[in-house]
């Protein structure tokens, strides 16, 4: 079946802009997760979601970024005012919700270059 | 606070030896551990799992090794293979609480880019 989708693949923004990303995750899969990758560091995890219950947005970065799922699938990652030091690659995650939840299922990112 | 650390930013091997990936945790509480794979331009890929648990858990030609006294966990690959260049991403994984008010997320480490020389 489809996996994880993302878009855009790539998005080059001015500083000061806001951008949206969007994340569509696999069917059925009821947890969704944004992440983040800076040039060499490790994924930062940003925002979960789970069904109907209230995000964990403990990763935000900051008042700029915010979230959305709307209709428990298709997810809106919005950063406003970008910075440069918004620039990386911003990835999106599902899963299903158990005993195995830990085995979540990546898109390919969005790569954000804030100029 | 990085809670989970890879101290090697990369790992060179010769093809059919043996690859050890090794990753460090601060936080005990963790349920699982977890490998995950990614290769350029692509998400990470789930690879292989470990129970706080246990010790040891094999597929194929992956094993990871838990050792808990120490807060340390490894990653074999035998024989290695080109096929499995890529960073390598170790991760801790804290299940929901039972009262619904914590979540379940992935914490991971920084990577290491293994390459695997015919």
């Amino acid at each position: 079946g489809a996996g994880v989708s993302q878009s855009p693949s790539n998005k080059v923004t001015e500083k000061g802009k806001d951008v949206e990303l969007r994340c569509d995750p696999i069917s059925g899969h009821t947890a969704l997760y944004w992440y983040r990758q800076s040039l060499g560091q490790g994924l930062e995890f940003l925002i979960y979601f789970q069904g109907n219950s209230a995000p964990d947005k403990s990763g935000l970065p900051s008042d700029r970024f915010s979230a959305e799922r709307t209709g428990g699938s298709v997810s809106t990652l919005t950063i406003q005012r970008t910075q440069q030091e918004d620039s990386a690659v911003y990835l999106c995650a599902s899963s299903l919700v158990g005993d195995r939840a830990y085995e979540q299922y990546f898109g390919p990112g969005t790569r954000l270059t804030v100029t | 606070d990085q809670q989970v650390k890879q101290n090697s930013p990369s790992l060179s091997v010769q093809e059919g030896r043996i690859s050890i990936l090794n990753c460090d945790y601060t936080n005990s509480m963790f349920d699982y551990f977890l490998w995950y794979k990614k290769y350029p331009a692509e998400g990470p890929t789930f690879l292989i799992s470990i129970s706080s648990i246990k010790d040891k858990n094999e597929d194929g030609r992956f094993t990871v090794f838990l050792n808990k006294s120490a807060k340390h966990l490894s990653l074999h690959i035998v024989p290695s293979q080109p096929g499995d260049s890529a960073v390598y991403f170790c991760a801790s994984y804290s299940a929901p609480s039972a009262g619904g008010t914590s979540y379940g997320k992935l914490t991971f480490g920084q990577g290491t880019i293994l390459t695997v020389h015919p």
